[in-house]
């Protein structure tokens, strides 16, 4: 059964950082990985999606990798500002029988300090 | 913005009665799904839905039903609430673009059964 973990569940920087977020899968045989961005109060918007045979994705100050083989995703932001603060979630794609689903990481849920 | 709303927004019921929660999009696609988010445990699937009256259960299913007897209408009904399934509901298209099938969120209902 495919499991998506985020670690850390929290993360507190000054702004001007750059920051690196984690998400690991424990099957490789995903379709692709996608990034979103979840404000409090609202819905998940996506960010980035990286194909199964795709490294990186990049979109401005954001960038994600991707490494099916050890089954981990990194979403790295650049110059965080106080408008990143947010929580981001992973999600992987699998398909079967011609049919998507979509697996969860919990989020990382961050916070940049003025 | 992929044109998927959801109604209502808010709810709050009383146990035991039925409750229908609609998902709408304007963008013809094949794909929908229904979730529900909770404090610890992520975004889980509920329902989805490949096709006009084609639909499937997720890893959370007991409880609820779908229909969708058009295109671009999903609806999840819980039969009688019950006050674990108090939650935040999101609905999500999955676009095939590319061969992307990346995922689209709707702005959530958020349902108190008390």
């Amino acid at each position: 059964k495919q499991e998506v973990t985020q670690i850390p569940a929290a993360l507190s920087v000054p702004e001007g950082e750059n920051l690196v977020l984690n998400c690991s899968f424990t099957d490789s045989a995903i379709y692709n990985l996608q990034w979103f961005r979840q404000d409090p109060g609202k819905g998940l918007t996506s960010l980035l999606l990286i194909q199964s045979s795709q490294r990186e994705q990049t979109s401005g100050r954001l960038n994600a990798s991707l490494d099916k083989s050890s089954g981990r995703s990194t979403l790295y932001i650049a110059a965080s500002q106080p408008g990143d603060s947010a929580t981001y979630l992973c999600a992987v794609t699998l398909t079967t029988s011609g049919t998507y689903k979509y697996i969860f990481g919990t989020g990382t849920r961050l916070k940049v300090l003025a | 913005d992929a044109g998927i709303t959801q109604s209502p927004r808010h709810k709050v019921t009383e146990t035991g009665t039925p409750v229908t929660l609609r998902c709408h999009q304007t963008e013809n696609h094949r794909y929908m799904y229904w979730y529900r988010q909770d404090p610890g445990h992520g975004l889980r699937l509920i329902h989805y839905s490949y096709g006009v009256k084609d639909t499937d259960k997720g890893e959370v299913s007991d409880g609820y039903s779908v229909s969708r007897s058009k295109t671009e209408d999903f609806l999840l009904t819980l039969e009688s609430a019950t006050s674990s399934q108090t939650s935040v509901y999101f609905c999500a298209i999955s676009s095939p673009g590319g061969g992307s099938y990346e995922q689209y969120f709707g702005p959530g209902t958020r349902l108190t059964v008390t």
